[in-house]
């Protein structure tokens, strides 16, 4: 069975600091890893998505990137500004495209 | 475009009553899910349909909760009778195949259900 753990669960930053959030899961044969963003009272947004033949992705100041064989992966947040505050959720996707979620790492970036 | 639409955003109900929860995925998309996410948790899959067939629905529980996606497009998902554990966010999601490396879902914002 696939678990997913993501380190730490709360993390707060000044503004502008650069930070690393970690996500580990045991099962090494997936598909691919996404990261997601969820603010208070919402929804899930894609961040970034990672096939399994991939080793990163970026997308603006988020660049994440994917060991498979190690079971890891690490988003990277530069510059990070206040309106980055919310939980980071990761997933992998395993077989017949089943998502399997960490339990998030809740940011909070002040002034 | 459109992204997946899911009413009603909260409900407050006692327990022993039933419910009933909407979605309404991406056009075009054939896979649909429905994820049942406890407060400080991350979500948890409860049914994935394949156009109107379902291909995972392990960990719903049956004894209380259904769910039907006619004509392959919307779906419901209904509670019956809801006890206090039930409390939690359902999320909808959609994805264009739901397989394959590239697939990528796409949530609703939720539906907020408490349980008194």
């Amino acid at each position: 069975k696939q678990e997913v753990t993501q380190i730490p669960a709360a993390l707060s930053v000044p503004e502008g600091e650069n930070l690393v959030l970690n996500c580990s899961f045991t099962d090494s044969a997936i598909y691919n890893l996404q990261w997601f963003r969820q603010d208070p009272g919402k929804g899930l947004t894609s961040l970034l998505l990672i096939q399994s033949s991939q080793r990163e992705q970026t997308s603006g100041r988020l660049n994440a990137s994917l060991d498979k064989s190690s079971g890891r992966s690490t988003l990277y947040i530069a510059a990070s500004q206040p309106g980055d505050s919310a939980t980071y959720l990761c997933a992998v996707t395993g077989t017949a495209s089943k998502l399997t979620f960490g339990t998030g790492t809740r940011l909070q970036v002040t002034l | 475009e459109a992204g997946v639409a899911q009413s009603p955003r909260y409900k407050i109900i006692e327990k022993r009553q039933s419910v009933a929860f909407w979605c309404n995925p991406i056009s075009g998309h054939a896979t649909l899910y429905w994820y049942q996410q406890i407060l400080g948790q991350g979500p948890k899959l409860l049914i994935q349909f394949q156009n109107n067939g379902v291909v995972d629905d392990s960990q719903l529980p049956k004894d209380r909760f259904s769910a039907e996606r006619l004509k392959g497009v919307d779906s419901t998902l209904k509670i019956q009778p809801a006890k206090l554990e039930d409390s939690a966010v359902y999320l909808c999601a959609s994805s264009l195949e739901g397989a394959g490396d590239r697939d990528e879902q796409y949530f609703g914002p939720g539906t907020r259900l408490t349980v008194t």
